[in-house]
């Protein structure tokens, strides 16, 4: 059964390091998202792309993150310095549309210290 | 903007008991509509979807959802509750038109005592 495959599943890193984390969505999708979970919460769109182009990247923090899926598979979310509280779980999720139904990776766990 | 409301944060449910979890949508129209379930330190794995047709749909491990365009809410029940489903459920709004992104409510924790 095709995953989203995310790399690595734990991170811990210092105040004011960067940190790239790294997602291979299911074969042929075309749509990406990225999402971060604050322990005990719900998921919310970092940054959503269509093929390699941004659709939606509101609410992504411009000044410490950025993304990009230059070829229109893999993508690379970095952030840049990292702090205290970016620590959270980074989800990364495909789909095909035009159907929304996303499918999730097993995330990556950031912890800064 | 879409939004989803799941009013209950923490649910407990004696085992072989039925369940039900709340969820409200906000959205000017009819959306696509996800409940998701998430164990401790996973990712997201999908229960059942609406798109249209059957405002009653089945999904994975006996759950099902109705859908209630009068009441906004997209509920998720299941006649009896076994250990196993002690995890976090999301319910998750999407937009029929353009790149449309999927809104998660805040979710709900499910307790199932013996």
């Amino acid at each position: 059964e095709a995953e989203v495959a995310q790399s690595p599943r734990y991170k811990i890193t210092e105040k004011s390091q960067a940190v790239a984390f790294w997602c291979d969505p299911i074969s042929g999708h075309a749509t990406l998202y990225w999402y971060r979970q604050i322990l005990g919460q719900g998921p919310e769109l970092l940054v959503q792309f269509q093929d390699e182009s941004v659709v939606d990247d509101s609410q992504l923090p411009k000044d410490r993150f950025s993304a990009e899926r230059l070829k229109g598979v893999d993508s690379t979310l970095k952030i840049q310095p990292a702090e205290l509280g970016d620590s959270a779980m980074y989800l990364c999720a495909s789909s095909t549309p035009p159907r929304t139904e996303a499918f999730f990776g097993q995330g990556t766990r950031l912890t800064v210290v | 903007a879409q939004s989803v409301t799941q009013p209950d944060i923490h649910i407990t449910v004696s085992e072989g008991a039925s369940l039900e979890l709340r969820c409200n949508y906000s959205y000017g129209a009819t959306p696509y509509l996800f409940w998701y379930v998430q164990s401790p330190g996973q990712g997201l794995q999908l229960l059942l979807k609406y798109f249209s047709g059957d405002t009653l749909v089945q999904g994975i491990k006996g759950f099902e959802a109705e859908f209630k365009r009068s009441q906004s809410s997209f509920n998720l029940r299941k006649p009896s509750v076994h250990w196993s489903d002690a995890a976090e459920y999301f319910c998750a709004v999407g937009a029929r038109s353009g790149y449309s992104t999927l809104t998660f409510g805040k979710g709900t924790m499910l307790l199932v005592s013996p």
